[in-house]
């Protein structure tokens, strides 16, 4: 079965610092692969997907993420954190084989940005 | 264009109850998906409706059902109710199973507390 690991269940920056969420997944044939942002008491908001296009893929907010085959890794990174970006990630997984439209999800990040 | 809806945004049930969510979906979308997110997790899959047909199901047991209505409204029904069923529930919806270029659009989530 496929699945999803999220390496830190909590990340804290610096404002103005590098953002690195990783994220793994575990399946023979690479998926649709996304990011998905969580903000306090809402949905889930698209950050950016990776299709099979180019690996290095561009999402809104200044997100961007790397598909790595070889290390089966889809990793979320900003230049600059901003106060705003405090939130939750999730990065998650759409199998190509499934006939069901069904995402599996990481347990989440919780992304805490310091002044 | 309209977004997803999702209706109570709070609910308080007691154990043994019957609790229905509404969802409806993004305007032209015929597919919807319930994901339920459980305090600290990410959205576990429940079930999927393409055109009023259920089209996959995660690991819930029978008392989690659902419904797909002629405008691709959907319900999810929980019977019997119990402690942890408490949790914030998402609505997806999507146009067609067409793999990743068809993007899930999630509602803001209704969170049931069960007591």
């Amino acid at each position: 079965a496929q699945s999803v690991t999220q390496l830190g269940s909590h990340v804290s920056v610096s404002e103005g610092a590098l953002v690195l969420l990783r994220c793994n997944y575990s399946s023979s044939v690479p998926p649709y692969l996304f990011w998905y942002v969580q903000y306090p008491n809402q949905g889930l908001q698209l950050l950016l997907k990776y299709t099979s296009a180019a690996t290095l893929v561009k999402g809104i907010n200044g997100f961007e993420a790397e598909f790595k085959k070889s290390e089966t890794s889809f990793h979320l990174t900003k230049p600059s954190a901003h106060m705003s970006d405090a939130a939750e990630y999730f990065c998650a997984v759409l199998p190509r084989t499934s006939g069901t439209y069904k995402y599996i999800f990481g347990t989440g990040t919780r992304l805490k940005v310091l002044a | 264009e309209t977004g997803v809806t999702q209706s109570p945004t709070h609910l308080i049930k007691t154990r043994g109850q019957q609790v229905t969510l509404r969802c409806s979906s993004q305007s032209g979308h015929n597919t919807v998906s319930w994901y339920q997110q459980a305090l600290g997790q990410g959205p576990q899959f429940i079930f999927q409706y393409y055109r009023e047909e259920e089209n996959g199901r995660g690991n819930f047991p029978p008392r989690f059902s659902g419904l797909q209505f002629p405008n691709y409204s959907s319900e999810l029904n929980v019977n019997a109710l119990e402690l942890d069923d408490s949790a914030l529930y998402l609505c997806a919806s999507s146009l067609g199973l067409g793999g990743a270029a068809t993007e899930a659009f999630f509602g803001q989530g209704t969170r049931l507390t069960v007591v």
